[in-house]
């Protein structure tokens, strides 16, 4: 049983680069959350997809950000021109709901550390 | 608006003793209640849930206790053990809607 992956668990990049990231949920999982968590805080809410729609974002999700999952599998969050304060954990988390109910049970990836110098 | 707040940032409790930690919330919406731990360099991991119907949930060592006249939860864990250091995470849940996570307390527990 793999759980969710995410790659790479560390990222270091200059301000204004560009960086993507990739998260692999758990294979039965139809839904997929980024969370992004700065230090001596909880994680926050991003954005989900329910296989490949994306149903909801965070007023947290500027511009500069933009998430993917093109086949309903893995999904990729691309940040543009990053800047000092976007240096997070960038978490990645999975569950299974059957209609439009809830499973309140996410499982989560080890994360995914940027560091934007 | 912050409606998840764990108050209490660290605690630090003898091994064999009880940790208590605290939570408190302010929508009275929320249908569930969840506690993660985290390990340092590690994703949150899923510890207990309580439904808003019921006041207390058991699970082992851990008991998740929830006052919804005082919109507080509480984790138990006894008896406490070092591998149970670690941060813990308070979350909330309105069905159709996603999960809000308090700031996290670390826990240490001394051997």
């Amino acid at each position: 049983d793999t759980g969710v992956s995410q790659d790479p668990r560390h990222k270091i990049t200059k301000r204004g680069q560009n960086v993507t990231f990739r998260c692999d949920p758990i294979s039965e999982h139809n839904r997929l959350y980024w969370y992004r968590q700065t230090l001596g805080q909880g994680p926050e809410f991003l954005t989900y997809f329910q296989n490949e729609a994306q149903l909801e974002k965070s007023r947290l999700l500027s511009d500069r950000f933009s998430a993917e999952r093109p086949k309903g599998s893995f999904s990729t969050l691309e940040i543009q021109r990053t800047e000092q304060g976007d240096s997070a954990m960038y978490l990645c988390a999975s569950s299974l709901s059957l209609g439009m109910a809830t499973n309140e049970k996410l499982f989560f990836g080890s994360g995914t550390q940027l560091s934007v110098l | 608006d912050q409606q998840v707040k764990q108050n209490s940032p660290s605690l630090s409790v003898q091994e064999g003793r009880i940790s208590i930690l605290n939570c408190d919330y302010t929508n009275s919406m929320f249908d569930y209640f969840l506690w993660y731990k985290k390990y340092p360099a590690e994703g949150p991991t899923f510890l207990i849930s309580i439904s808003s119907i019921k006041d207390k949930n058991e699970d082992g060592r851990f008991t998740v206790f929830l006052n919804k006249s005082a919109k507080h939860l509480s984790l138990h864990i006894v008896p406490s053990q070092p591998g149970d250091s670690a941060v813990y995470f308070c979350a909330a849940l309105k069905y159709g809607n996603k999960l809000v996570f308090g700031a996290g307390t670390i826990l240490r527990v001394k051997s």
